[in-house]
């Protein structure tokens, strides 16, 4: 079975704060991609990666980088996080190939105070 | 632009009173269509990929179909377990990598 390991399930920062998401998959997973989760809103990818140090923006990019040194580590990084950042992150990863499923972790409930 | 619709927003069923949830879609190209379910609190957990129209996927009371349009997912004499968030998605027109998901169905099943 794949796994996605998110490194927290609940974080609280401080706004202007520097926070960075962890996510290690343990299947050998070309892309690897981070969500966000909010009510109304549904699932918005923020960016994702098709290999190690190549990355690519999603929908909503604005306010956060990514950093992929590992093909099994994608980060998340808030540069400088702001309220409006409050939400469920979701990092997901995916096989090379067509048709084929992403599979996601657990996400973590981030609240930026 | 790719829209991926799911309906109805939530469903509340009695144990063991079978129903569907649509997914309708506006992919150009449809490579493909998943079904996900999400408990609260927690990430998506892959249920099917339906890669073409006609094709059917089952898993204990859950069946998946699609059409050239749309795809149903069949819940047939549900338990309270089944109840769940249900999201399906679509590989996006301009990327393959990329999904375009759907806001989901609420189902709760009452005992």
């Amino acid at each position: 079975d794949v796994k996605v390991t998110q490194s927290s399930r609940y974080l609280v920062k401080r706004t202007g704060e520097k926070v960075f998401l962890e996510c290690v998959q343990d299947m050998d997973h070309e892309n690897m991609f981070w969500y966000r989760q909010d009510p109304g809103l549904g699932l918005r990818l923020i960016y994702f990666s098709y290999d190690v140090k190549m990355k690519e923006k999603g929908d909503i990019p604005e306010g956060y980088s990514v950093s992929r040194e590992k093909k099994e580590r994608f980060s998340l990084i808030l540069e400088s996080a702001s309220t409006n950042q409050t939400s469920m992150y979701l990092c997901a990863s995916m096989n090379a190939g067509v048709n084929q499923p992403q599979h996601f972790g657990d996400g973590t409930r981030l609240s930026i105070l | 632009e790719d829209q991926v619709t799911q309906s109805p927003e939530a469903l509340r069923l009695q144990e063991g009173e079978s129903s569907s949830l649509n997914c309708s879609y506006t992919v150009s190209g449809l490579r493909g269509l998943f079904w996900y379910r999400q408990d609260p609190g927690k990430g998506p957990e892959f249920l099917f990929t339906l890669y073409s129209a006609g094709e059917e996927k089952e898993k204990e009371r859950l069946k998946a179909t699609l059409t050239k349009k749309e795809s149903f997912l069949h819940i047939t004499a549900p338990k309270p377990e089944d109840s769940a968030t249900y999201l399906c998605a679509s590989p996006s027109s301009g990327s393959a990598r990329q999904l375009t998901f759907g806001s989901g169905t609420q189902l709760t099943v009452l005992p």
